[in-house]
């Protein structure tokens, strides 16, 4: 059964920074693009970022580029999003996907760490 | 930025009816067009991938077609889990975008 356990959310101030990990299991992460997709409070699904099977492509949303990293450990099945220069409207539910080996069809989901940016 | 504009925002329907949803892109994005369903409180689930194709395990009362810039889902007969938002999703080009979703509601 393919898992994806999402961690490191919470509350943090405008400007500061925040890592996000997302543990899979149940599948060969290698082989399988992942991607993050966040959801503001009450509003509709946002791609952030994605990257390749084995790490070397990544792709960002212009509104996260530049302060977001995507990253991916295949030794220990995680992926990484280390957010930077947080701004309000950065708060959301913050959810791992699974792509459908190297395409962006997020056949698996995460339950989500929210992420709430204020001071 | 391919753009995704579902319509209709909400449809009020009554189980066993036919549910209808639209999703437009700005621009061709192929067979590329997938479509999730949510509901409240739990993340998105993949109901058709490739603008057609059902995904494992949805049942046979969800159907998708189009291509190009117009699509859409069909619901044949709604049940009472399938009260919920769908969104569409294209990965034609980046970025990847989404629509803004249609909530089916209980008439």
């Amino acid at each position: 059964e393919v898992q994806l356990l999402e961690s490191g959310g919470g509350l943090v101030q405008p400007g500061g920074s925040l890592r996000l990990s997302c543990v899979a299991s149940g599948f060969t992460f290698r082989s399988h693009a992942m991607s993050w997709v966040r959801q503001a409070p009450g509003k509709g699904l946002e791609w952030v970022s994605r990257i390749s099977g084995s790490g070397a492509e990544t792709n960002y949303a212009d509104s996260v580029k530049g302060r977001f990293i995507i990253s991916r450990d295949n030794s220990q099945n995680t992926l990484h999003l280390q957010l930077s220069s947080l701004r309000v409207e950065d708060t959301a539910v913050y959810y791992c996907a699974k792509g459908r080996e190297a395409y962006s069809i997020f056949e698996n989901w995460g339950q989500g760490t929210l992420v709430t940016v204020s001071s | 930025e391919v753009v995704l504009t579902q319509s209709p925002a909400t449809l009020s329907l009554s189980p066993g009816e036919r549910a209808t949803l639209s999703c437009r892109a700005s621009q061709s994005v192929g067979s590329d067009l997938e479509w999730y369903q949510q509901k409240p409180g739990q993340p998105p689930r993949l109901l058709i991938y490739d603008a057609f194709n059902r995904a494992t395990g949805i049942p046979a009362r969800f159907s998708g077609s189009g291509s190009g810039t117009d699509f859409t889902l069909t619901i044949s007969s709604l049940e009472a889990e399938d009260f919920a938002v769908y969104y569409c999703q294209h990965r034609h080009i980046w970025p990847l975008t989404f629509g803004g979703g249609t909530k089916v509601e209980i008439k």
